[in-house]
């Protein structure tokens, strides 16, 4: 059974803060995906990572995926409220995007 | 360009009861997968249906089954409902193989 482990689970942190959200597994993921989910809607896709080593970048998101594709990091530089929201990793162990594994996720809020 | 829609959007049963949820793939999407989403969790893949057919299944009991129409269109029973089933249902689309998954806003799922 593949895992996901997020951490942490809550970050509570002041507009221009950084912060760094890591998702950590025993086992090895053909690519990782970040979502970004508001209350009462369902999760939105920020990136897929594929290759090990590879670094993305979203305006203030960068978005890393280990050598090893076992695990990755989001990084949010000068965090605004608007930001707020669960941040959920998800792996996909196959060619199909369809059966993913996500981690448990992180509820930012980022206050004013 | 309509995205993926589910419906009801909340239903509230009596434990015991059955259900019946429904979802609608973003246009051309050919696969739909569900997920179960417990208050304060990431989600847990339930199935994925692609021409008809579950394709692949999560650890989900036999109280969970679906159906996926002709026209793509899928839904979701769950027989004997448990208090434990309370959850948000998700659905999520995609074009076999070939594309991540794009999330409906879910059908919150309560069992008394």
């Amino acid at each position: 059974t593949q895992l996901l482990e997020q951490s942490p689970q809550f970050l509570s942190i002041q507009e221009g803060e950084n912060l760094t959200v890591y998702c950590n597994s025993s086992s090895v993921f053909s690519s990782l995906q970040w979502y970004r989910q508001e209350p009462g809607e369902g999760p939105v896709l920020l990136v897929t990572v594929v290759t090990g080593g590879e670094v993305k970048k979203l305006k203030r998101l960068t978005f890393q995926f280990g050598d090893a594709r076992k695990d990755s990091s989001l990084h949010i530089t000068a965090a605004q409220p608007g930001d707020t929201g669960l941040y959920l990793c998800a792996g996909a162990g196959g060619t199909s995007y369809g059966k993913l594994t996500f981690g448990q996720g992180t509820i930012l809020t980022v206050h004013p | 360009d309509a995205g993926v829609t589910q419906s009801p959007t909340h239903l509230i049963k009596t434990r015991g009861q059955q259900v019946t949820l429904r979802c609608s793939p973003k246009s051309g999407h050919d696969t739909v997968s569900w997920y179960q989403q417990a208050l304060g969790q990431g989600p847990q893949f339930i199935f994925q249906y692609y021409e008809e057919e579950e394709r692949q299944r999560g650890n989900f009991p036999d109280r969970f089954s679906g159906h996926q129409f002709p026209n793509y269109s899928s839904e979701l029973n769950v027989n004997a409902l448990l208090l434990g089933d309370s959850a948000l249902y998700l659905c999520a689309s995609s074009l076999a193989g070939s594309s991540p998954l794009h999330f409906g806003n879910g059908t919150r799922l309560t069992v008394t």
